[in-house]
């Protein structure tokens, strides 16, 4: 199944976090969204084949980077108080788009940024 | 922009009775997949059921189906014979077949009584 790393994090305003995400062996395409408490998810944006390939509305100070051995990693540069949230990787197999894959989640990293 | 509203923050249902789950959409495209996800405490998000769109057919997992309005842009699901590991917040999502990402509504918590 899908990984991620750590379970939970707290970082203070102003530092850089990086975030961790081992996908399902065989699958190309990782996607990240941002669950703050009591709501959906919201895409932040997604990788395929090493690229980023889509991305939601979020500023650039979030980035993202995907290995061929499976992993990806999130980073958040010059934390916020808003960024307090639950990070949520998903992994899939699929082609870049358009294919509407089914994305399986990993169980999240819980941020709390003081 | 594509919306999903769940209507229904919290609902509840006797052990062995049936509930459904309200979900809407919003969307001028012909082409998508509609998803339902649940999530336990845990935090981990599990694929419950998916739709696509150009099927007419209500897909249907175990104890879990859906109805599929394409027409209103409904998109309910319905839970047979409730266990209590039904019990959770459940998500409804929509993806396009033009893009890549997931967008879900606010979720709706479903307690289950013994």
């Amino acid at each position: 199944g899908v990984t991620q790393s750590p379970t939970h994090l707290i970082k203070t305003r102003g530092q850089q976090v990086t975030l961790r995400c081992s996908s399902q062996s065989g699958h190309n395409t990782v996607s990240w969204y941002q669950q703050a408490l009591g709501q959906g998810p919201q895409f932040i944006f997604q990788y395929y084949r090493e690229e980023e390939n889509g991305r939601g509305n979020f500023p650039p100070r979030f980035s993202g980077l995907q290995f061929p051995n499976d992993s990806s990693e999130l980073n958040v540069n010059a934390l916020e108080l808003d960024d307090s949230a639950l990070y949520l990787c998903a992994s899939s197999f699929g082609t870049g788009g358009g294919f509407g894959e089914t994305q399986y989640f990993g169980p999240g990293t819980r941020l709390l940024v003081l | 922009a594509q919306t999903v509203t769940q209507s229904q923050p919290e609902m509840s249902v006797q052990e062995a009775e049936t509930v459904t789950l309200s979900c809407t959409y919003d969307t001028s495209e012909s082409d998508y997949y509609l998803f339902w996800y649940k999530q336990p405490p845990s935090r981990q998000m599990i694929l419950v059921i998916r739709q696509e769109a150009y099927k007419q057919q209500n897909a249907t997992e175990n104890r879990f189906s859906v109805n599929f309005q394409k027409a209103a842009k409904s998109f309910s699901l319905k839970i047979s014979d409730s266990q209590l590991g039904d019990a959770a917040m459940y998500f409804c999502a929509y993806r396009s077949a033009l893009e890549n990402k997931l967008v879900f509504g606010a979720g709706t918590i479903l307690r289950v009584k013994s």
